[in-house]
């Protein structure tokens, strides 16, 4: 079975902190994923990686950056965390079974951050 | 860029009906189309998929149906049951090396004893 772990399940931090949430899988898959689900928007890409200290920019990357010094392990950073940040925060992994089968993306549990 | 579109945001249907859930994408090069499914308090976990060259896929009492001209596809819930509660989310993917999928918004099922 695919793990995905993330350090924390709730995060509580105040406005200005530098804010770090760690997320490591165990299937040594090169592609991974950090997403922030909010009510009625669904998931949104906030930055990727495709490999080792390889980082891409998703769909909302304003207010945060990330680390991948090594291919278990993909970090989020919010360098100084404001209220509107609150959020759940996925991790995720892609599995690629092949050109007949497609991929399947495994989650973490999620990381839900409150800024006060 | 792809934008995924997902309807209804809120479905409610009795037990043993059937429950149906549209989503609309906008990049005809995408070509690889998943459902996940996230119950209460728990990690979104994939439930179907269905690639550009078929256009149906069963398994069991859920199948996806896929319309690449219209570009829209569905998921279709049959003889729903109290455990089909959660939330559903349609992707689109150009499943390509490091792609990503882009999600639709969500649709909260409640299925009512």
């Amino acid at each position: 079975d695919v793990k995905v772990t993330q350090s924390s399940r709730y995060l509580v931090k105040r406005t200005g902190e530098k804010v770090f949430l760690e997320c490591v899988q165990d299937m040594d898959h090169e592609n991974m994923f950090w997403y922030r689900q909010d009510p009625g928007l669904g998931l949104r890409l906030i930055y990727f990686s495709y490999d080792v200290k390889m980082k891409e920019k998703g769909d909302i990357p304003e207010g945060y950056s990330v680390s991948r010094e090594k291919k278990e392990r993909f970090s989020l950073i919010l360098e100084s965390a404001s209220t509107n940040q609150t959020s759940m925060y996925l991790c995720a992994t892609l599995a690629e079974w092949g050109q007949t089968k497609g991929t399947e993306a495994f989650f973490g549990q999620g990381t839900r951050l409150t800024v006060v | 860029g792809e934008n995924v579109e997902q309807h209804p945001s809120t479905l409610s249907v009795q037990e043993g009906d059937s429950a149906v859930i549209k989503c609309t994408y906008s990049d005809s090069a995408s070509n690889y189309f998943p459902w996940y499914k996230q119950e209460l308090g728990k990690r979104p976990q994939l439930i179907i998929d269905i690639r550009s060259n078929v256009g149906e896929k069963k398994d069991q009492r859920i199948a996806v149906t896929l319309n690449k001209t219209a570009k829209h596809f569905s998921l279709h819930i049959t003889e729903t049951q109290p455990e089909d509660s959660a939330v559903y989310f349609c992707a689109a993917s150009m499943n390509n090396y490091g792609q990503n999928f882009v999600f639709g918004p969500g649709t909260r099922l409640s299925v009512l004893p």
